[in-house]
């Protein structure tokens, strides 16, 4: 089975440009998130989608950034404009949650793409 | 408030030495769920293990093993008899119900353990 597909792999752009970053998640996965990963931060979540509606975006750092999901099988992260400090390798991941133990949390596993690395020059 | 702790920044074996990683966790919910991923140099993260909170049992795969102890809030991962192709970042992750409380819960990450194995 095709995992998470993210795409480019590498991007390379100067500061002001537009950024897109794309992502595919597992087919049936109804469960969409986006990390950034940093020396400085660690891994960082951005947002995540269920069902292609956002449910919490309060890790985006600004307005520069945005997130779409149009449908089941195709989500991006928008940067505008780009600055070096943006810098960082862009994680897309998907689940499929289950209900959770006890009523607790959901016992979902996350699947992570093989990343976007950007680089803002 | 919830946190992973992986107090090793990096670690340097020989190749077939045994090695243990660290992780230790914090959160207020019971139900809660742990977890080992694996990021090579490649750079994808590729999920290892998840246990729930409530299964203590130590759990075996090859050369992986895993630790898991409520009382002192550990979730340790050894590798027996290591390889070169061991060495990775390897991060340990919490996933645990965020602070509105949400049943979905979020993936809380440590900084991760840099693992070298030399030949």
């Amino acid at each position: 089975d095709a995992g998470v597909i993210q795409s480019p792999r590498h991007e390379v752009t100067e500061m002001g440009q537009e950024v897109t970053l794309r992502c595919k998640p597992i087919s049936g996965h109804d469960y969409l998130f986006w990390y950034r990963q940093t020396m400085m931060r660690g891994l960082e979540l951005l947002i995540y989608f269920n069902n292609n509606v956002p449910i919490d975006d309060s890790g985006m750092p600004e307005d520069r950034f945005s997130a779409k999901m149009p449908n089941a099988s195709f989500s991006t992260l928008k940067i505008q404009p780009s600055e070096p400090r943006d810098s960082a390798v862009y994680f897309c991941a998907s689940s499929f949650p289950a209900p959770g133990l006890a009523g607790g949390v959901s016992t979902d596993t996350q699947y992570f793409g093989p990343g976007t690395r950007l680089t803002v020059l | 408030a919830q946190k992973v702790t992986q107090a090793q920044t990096e670690i340097s074996v020989v190749e077939k030495e045994d090695v243990t990683l660290d992780c230790v966790y914090e959160t207020r919910d019971t139900t809660y769920y742990l977890f080992w991923y694996k990021q090579p140099p490649s750079g994808e993260l590729v999920f290892l293990i998840r246990r729930n909170s409530f299964d203590e049992q130590n759990e075996i795969s090859g050369r992986y093993s895993w630790n898991f102890q409520k009382s002192t809030s550990s979730f340790n991962f050894t590798i027996t008899a290591s390889q070169v192709v061991d060495s990775a970042v390897y991060f340990c992750a919490l996933k645990s119900s965020d602070d509105r409380g949400s049943t979905l819960g979020r993936l809380y990450f440590g900084r991760g353990t840099q693992l070298t194995v030399w030949p």
